[in-house]
């Protein structure tokens, strides 16, 4: 049968505005996260990834904060543009290393910038 | 930057008929690549596990008999849903990674079965 279809968490902002979304994870072992843009139709696309044994990374306009007591991850965007709207994924994975292991995706939220 | 590409990108079939989706991994030897399913609205949730050479591994529910999965070589994987049904409709969508190298997304192929 159908899949029972759930609610996406939204975010409205105006052009300009810097961008906070929120990520709870809940296996204890992830020890890498990564933040994946997905515009409709088309695949994931990486954005930043953090490791366990950092709690902060700035990318270009974006920042990533990991708070692995409360197994939280957020992806902060600066100056937000319209071509940031889109649906964001956190994704997590126990890589041990430098490698990818099979990645587990968080819910998404949508993320809608006016002008 | 890697590129992965999969094709089709969207495809329209009768219940009952079978189609395969190619993943292709084209500047770089994918020793294992990852299929996901998405439903609208929804997350992407992992289906397989396919490594070069061996048999999927199949993530728990998903029929191994109705998803088959091929990674004949280095740089191709194939998913074909046999005899697909309106339930199987969904965006399908590959990722391919080298050993040791970050993992990169296709295009995803939007499966439309009537």
């Amino acid at each position: 049968g159908e899949s029972v279809g759930l609610h996406l968490p939204t975010l409205s902002v105006q052009e300009g505005d810097n961008s906070i979304i929120n990520c709870a994870y809940s296996n204890s072992a992830s020890d890498y996260f990564i933040w994946y843009k997905q515009e409709s139709g088309k695949g994931p696309q990486f954005i930043i990834d953090i490791r366990s044994n950092m709690d902060k990374r700035q990318g270009q306009r974006v920042t990533v904060l990991l708070n692995k007591t409360v197994k939280h991850l957020s992806l902060q965007i600066a100056a937000t543009q319209p071509g940031d709207s889109a649906v964001y994924f956190c994704a997590e994975t126990a890589a041990g290393g430098t490698s990818y292991g099979k990645l587990t995706f968080g819910q998404g939220t949508i993320l809608t910038v006016h002008p | 930057g890697a590129v992965v590409s999969q094709h089709p990108s969207w495809v329209i079939c009768k219940s009952g008929t079978s189609v395969k989706i190619e993943c292709r991994s084209l500047d770089f030897q994918a020793t294992t690549m990852f299929w996901y399913r998405q439903f609208p609205k929804q997350s992407l949730m992992l289906m397989a596990t396919s490594n070069e050479g061996s048999k999927a591994t199949y993530e728990q529910g998903v029929e191994k008999d109705k998803f088959l999965i091929n990674h004949a070589s280095l740089t191709l994987s194939t998913l074909t849903v046999t005899s697909a049904h309106p339930e199987d409709s969904s965006f399908y969508i590959c990722s391919a990674s080298a050993t040791n190298e970050k993992l990169f997304f296709g295009s995803g192929t939007q499966l439309s079965v009537l």
